[in-house]
């Protein structure tokens, strides 16, 4: 069964400095990775997605993902940050035998600070 | 993409109360699903509403809890029956206009039960 781990709920960096997000997943099924953002009594907006095909994936707001087969990871990175990026951000798997029904990590909350 | 209207977006009920909420598409979807998301946790899917049928319900979750119709290709509702303070989350709408298209959500519904 598919399984998402995100490490670390909070995260706290000072803008301008890199933004890394982590997750590993566990799939039975070549894996469909997804990057949600939260932001405060919003609903989830995708930043980006994995499908097939090139491993490093941009999304929006200058944040991008990577996929590590041997590593099972899709970790989530921005080289620098802004105070707007605070928010929750959600890593994803599809089911097996679905696209779009997803499994979803904890979430890490990020924190921007001056 | 697909503009996503949830109502309520937020009740305060009773105990032993029943609430509906809905979830309506701007366009027609093949794909709705209904989460849940508990007070600092992660999005936990509660069922795949199917046109026409009944809903295919996760693990842990039951029609007589959660009855959900889907009339046609726009609309879905799901009812949080006989609440108590533990239904106390905000429920999201999800649709997905294909079968291997990306998820978009609702802005979500708080549920508070006192």
């Amino acid at each position: 069964a598919q399984s998402v781990t995100q490490l670390g709920s909070h995260v706290s960096v000072s803008e301008g400095a890199l933004v890394l997000l982590r997750c590993n997943y566990s799939s039975s099924v070549p894996p469909y990775l997804f990057w949600y953002v939260q932001y405060p009594n919003q609903g989830l907006q995708l930043l980006l997605k994995y499908t097939t095909g090139a491993t490093l994936v941009k999304g929006i707001n200058g944040f991008e993902a990577e996929f590590k087969k041997s590593e099972t990871s899709f970790h989530l990175t921005k080289p620098s940050a802004h105070m707007s990026d605070a928010a929750e951000y959600f890593c994803a798997v599809a089911a097996e035998g679905g696209y779009n029904k997803l499994i979803f990590g904890a979430g890490t909350r990020l924190a921007v600070h001056p | 993409s697909a503009v996503i209207s949830q109502k309520p977006s937020r009740d305060i009920c009773q105990r032993g109360t029943s609430l509906t909420i809905q979830c309506q598409v701007d366009s027609q979807v093949t794909m709705m699903f209904w989460y849940r998301q508990q007070p600092g946790q992660s999005l936990t899917l509660i069922a795949t509403a199917n046109q026409g049928s009944e809903a295919t319900y996760e693990s842990g979750f039951v029609i007589d809890k959660f009855p959900i119709s889907r009339p046609n290709l726009t609309f879905s509702t799901l009812t949080v029956s006989n609440m108590s303070p533990e239904d106390s989350s905000i429920y999201l709408c999800s649709v997905a206009k294909g079968v291997d298209t990306e998820a978009f959500f609702g802005q979500g519904t708080r549920l508070t039960v006192v």
